[in-house]
C-alpha cells in the first residue's frame, strides 16, 4: 500500500520558472525523503528531513515538512531542463527501522 | 565505476524460466533492498536484508527469492518465472544509522517476460 501520495502526478513549466511538488502521507514518520529519477536510471536521493525539522535547504531545493498536516512539499527555484525527471517522495515509518515506502511519482518537464 | 551495479540490464526470458538478477556495491553499507518499479505504481518493496545472515520480505515477495552471498552482494531469483513478474528491478543499499539514512540505488534491471 502507498505511503505517499505525490500532487500533482504531471507538472510541465518553462525553464527559469519554479517548480512546487507536494506529497501527503497516512502514519507518523521518522523522516521523509525526495528522490530524483531520470528516464532510464536508478532513483537519486535529493535530500532528507526528519520528523522534528521543518525546513531543509540544499542548492535550489527547498524541502517543508508539515507533521501536523502530515504532507511536505519539494520547492526547486530556478529550475533548468536538466531538471526534467521523475521525482518521488518517500516515507520512513516509525518502527519501520530504515524500511522506505514510495510514492508513486510526479514528472516533471521544464520546458527550454 | 557505479557504486551500487546491477547485473543484467537488460533481460528477456519466457514464462516458467528460472532468473537471477545480481546485485553489488562497493559502498560498504549493511543493509540492501530489491524493489519493483511497475509504471503508476511507484516502487514495492521485494526483500531486504539488513546483513549476511538476516533475510527479511516485504511487500510483495511472492514468486521472489533472495541471496545475500556477502556483504557487497545480494542477489534477487524468480523460481519460475510469469509475464506479470515484466518490471524494473532495483537494489538500493543504505548504512546503519537507524532509521535515518538515504538510499542509494543501482541503475535497474528491465525484465520482461514472454
Amino acid at each position: 500500500s502507498q505511503q505517499g501520495e505525490e500532487d500533482p502526478q504531471a507538472l510541465s513549466i518553462q525553464e527559469g520558472e519554479n517548480a512546487t511538488m507536494n506529497c501527503s502521507y497516512k502514519t507518523s514518520i521518522n523522516n521523509l525523503q525526495w528522490y530524483r529519477q531520470n528516464s532510464g536510471r536508478g532513483l537519486v536521493h535529493l535530500i532528507l528531513i526528519r520528523s522534528n525539522e521543518r525546513e531543509k535547504h540544499s542548492g535550489r531545493l527547498r524541502v517543508t515538512l508539515d507533521t501536523s498536516k502530515k504532507s511536505s512539499s519539494l520547492l526547486i527555484t530556478a529550475s533548468r531542463a536538466a531538471d526534467t525527471a521523475s521525482y518521488f517522495c518517500a516515507t520512513s515509518t516509525v518502527g519501520a527501522n530504515s524500511k522506505l515506502t514510495f510514492g508513486k511519482g510526479i514528472t516533471l518537464s521544464v520546458r527550454p | 565505476d557505479a557504486d551500487v551495479t546491477q547485473t543484467p540490464r537488460n533481460r528477456i526470458t519466457k514464462t516458467g524460466k528460472r532468473i537471477m538478477l545480481e546485485c553489488s556495491q562497493t559502498k560498504g553499507h549493511d543493509r540492501m533492498y530489491w524493489y519493483r518499479q511497475d509504471p503508476g505504481l511507484g516502487l514495492r518493496l521485494i526483500y531486504y536484508s539488513f546483513d549476511v545472515k538476516d533475510i527479511n520480505k516485504g511487500e510483495i515477495s511472492d514468486g521472489y527469492s533472495v541471496s545475500r552471498q556477502a556483504q557487497a552482494k545480494f542477489s534477487l531469483s524468480l523460481e519460475s518465472a510469469i509475464p506479470n513478474q515484466t518490471a524494473l528491478y532495483f537494489c538500493a543499499t543504505s548504512g546503519t544509522v537507524k532509521g535515518n539514512q538515504p538510499q542509494h540505488f543501482g541503475d535497474g534491471t528491465r525484465l520482461s517476460i514472454l
